[in-house]
């Protein structure tokens, strides 16, 4: 069946440092594919989205492309701060009212 | 942000206890959605609802049942609670169905059985 595997963390980097957190992707058919956000306490909320291949998302200098070939959504930040510590979660829409979650990578940034 | 709040945000019940948790929106929005949230897990659904009274289950809804009676209120019913069912409980909501349509949450309610 579908599924979503991403990397496992937590990640902890340093201010400014460059991040990628990987996703990977099974589905039949053509998915749409999603970053959501959760920061502590707090719901998820939708970081980004891709709605066909080579599409790519962006939103608050966070990027991930669409990589039909290597089925793969990977989460990238040239340069993360503080405020981005949170658990990323990546997804995938098949269709109707099934949207299929990652398990989720908590990000640590330090000052 | 979506105006979505679920009640109560933290519980403790003891094993066998009826439990129900509470989303109401203030969005109009036509669907809803129960999730849970467990470690190594993510997200997942529990139930759904695509309009008052109307309602389907999702992946993991055994031990559970849902109620829509207005728009604004969907309900979460755990019958006979189980220590399994110790979980971060999340509701969402979403306009529509397909790409254009993301879901937003509400801040969960964290349930604990005993």
């Amino acid at each position: 069946g579908d599924s979503v595997t991403q990397m496992e963390g937590p990640v902890t980097l340093s201010e400014e440092a460059f991040l990628t957190i990987n996703c990977t992707y099974t589905a039949t058919g053509y998915p749409s594919l999603f970053w959501y956000v959760q920061y502590p306490g707090e719901g998820l909320q939708l970081l980004l989205k891709a709605t066909k291949a080579d599409d790519k998302g962006s939103n608050k200098g966070f990027e991930a492309t669409y990589r039909k070939e290597t089925t793969s959504f990977h989460l990238e930040k040239g340069s993360v701060q503080v405020s981005d510590s949170a658990v990323y979660f990546c997804a995938l829409y098949t269709g109707g009212f099934k949207t299929i979650f990652g398990a989720g990578t908590r990000l640590f940034v330090k000052a | 942000d979506a105006g979505i709040t679920q009640s109560p945000r933290h519980k403790v019940t003891e094993t066998g206890t009826p439990v129900t948790l509470r989303c109401h929106q203030t969005e109009n929005h036509r669907y809803m959605y129960w999730y849970r949230q467990d470690p190594g897990h993510g997200l997942r659904l529990i139930h759904y609802s695509y309009g008052v009274k109307d309602t389907d289950k999702g992946e993991v809804s055994d031990g559970y049942s849902v109620s829509r009676s207005k728009t604004e209120d969907f309900l979460l019913t755990l019958e006979s609670a189980t220590s399994s069912q110790t979980s971060v409980y999340f509701c969402a909501i979403s306009e529509g169905t397909g790409n254009n349509s993301p879901l937003h949450f509400g801040n969960g309610t964290r349930l604990t059985v005993t």
